[in-house]
């Protein structure tokens, strides 16, 4: 399978804890991309990397959020000291990257997080 | 403020019937828009995408338009099979923000036999 690719795909995890999530992108994209949605809604973005540079940031990304892509191949998303209001799917999505309008993203299948 | 609302929330079929999905948008100056299909549990997948010159696309039984003057784009499903049921996710492109997008919060289908 050459799509985006996340893991885990669940995590329940208890108030305060830490949690970090992968997203595998396809090879050849540059772009990679953190959203995250909750339930009826659709996706919020969150930040993107274009190739190691992390090029920018919502102002969802709070403190407690950091998103690395150190070789510029996989990403990690980590969340420290865990809330409630945390519990969402998180997205992950990966393009090419090129300066064109119609640069398509391509979504991975998401990490699910329930904060207990 | 950049803003897609997508009409209606959620919306309940019968097999083999058609149905029509309204997404209003405020984004502006305005670079293109896509919609995308999300499956239960899925990452949303594009189905089609359109630029500002562009009224009419379609995929197979999904027919998507735009108007551009008055900020409207509608999604058409033919004959609807039960595999359609999904959220359908209207997403607008902005030319300022790089490639940021912004989502409308989707219309949930449901096709039932």
């Amino acid at each position: 399978d050459t799509g985006v690719s996340q893991d885990p795909r669940h995590k329940i995890t208890k108030r305060g804890q830490n949690v970090t999530f992968r997203c595998d992108p396809i090879s050849e994209h540059n772009r990679l991309y953190w959203y995250r949605q909750t339930l009826g809604q659709g996706p919020e973005f969150l930040t993107y990397f274009q190739n190691e540079a992390q090029l920018e940031k919502s102002r969802l990304l709070s403190d407690r959020f950091s998103a690395e892509r150190p070789k510029g191949s996989f990403s990690t998303l980590e969340i420290q000291r865990t809330e409630q209001g945390d519990s969402a799917m998180y997205l992950c999505a990966s393009s090419l990257g090129t300066y064109s309008s119609t640069d398509t993203q391509y979504f991975g299948p998401g990490t699910r997080l329930t904060v207990l | 403020k950049n803003q897609v609302e997508q009409s209606p929330q959620s919306l309940i079929i019968l097999e083999g019937k058609n149905c029509t999905l309204q997404c209003n948008y405020t984004v502006s100056p305005f670079s293109n828009l896509r919609w995308y299909k999300q499956d239960t549990g899925r990452g949303p997948v594009s189905l089609t995408i359109m630029t500002f010159s562009e009224n009419t696309k379609s995929n197979g039984r999904y027919t998507a338009t735009l108007d551009a003057d008055t900020k409207q784009s509608s999604l058409h499903i033919t004959a609807s099979q039960l595999s359609d049921s999904a959220s359908y996710i209207c997403v607008v492109r902005n030319n300022n923000a790089g490639n940021m997008l912004t989502f409308g919060g989707g219309t949930r289908l449901m096709v039932k036999p």
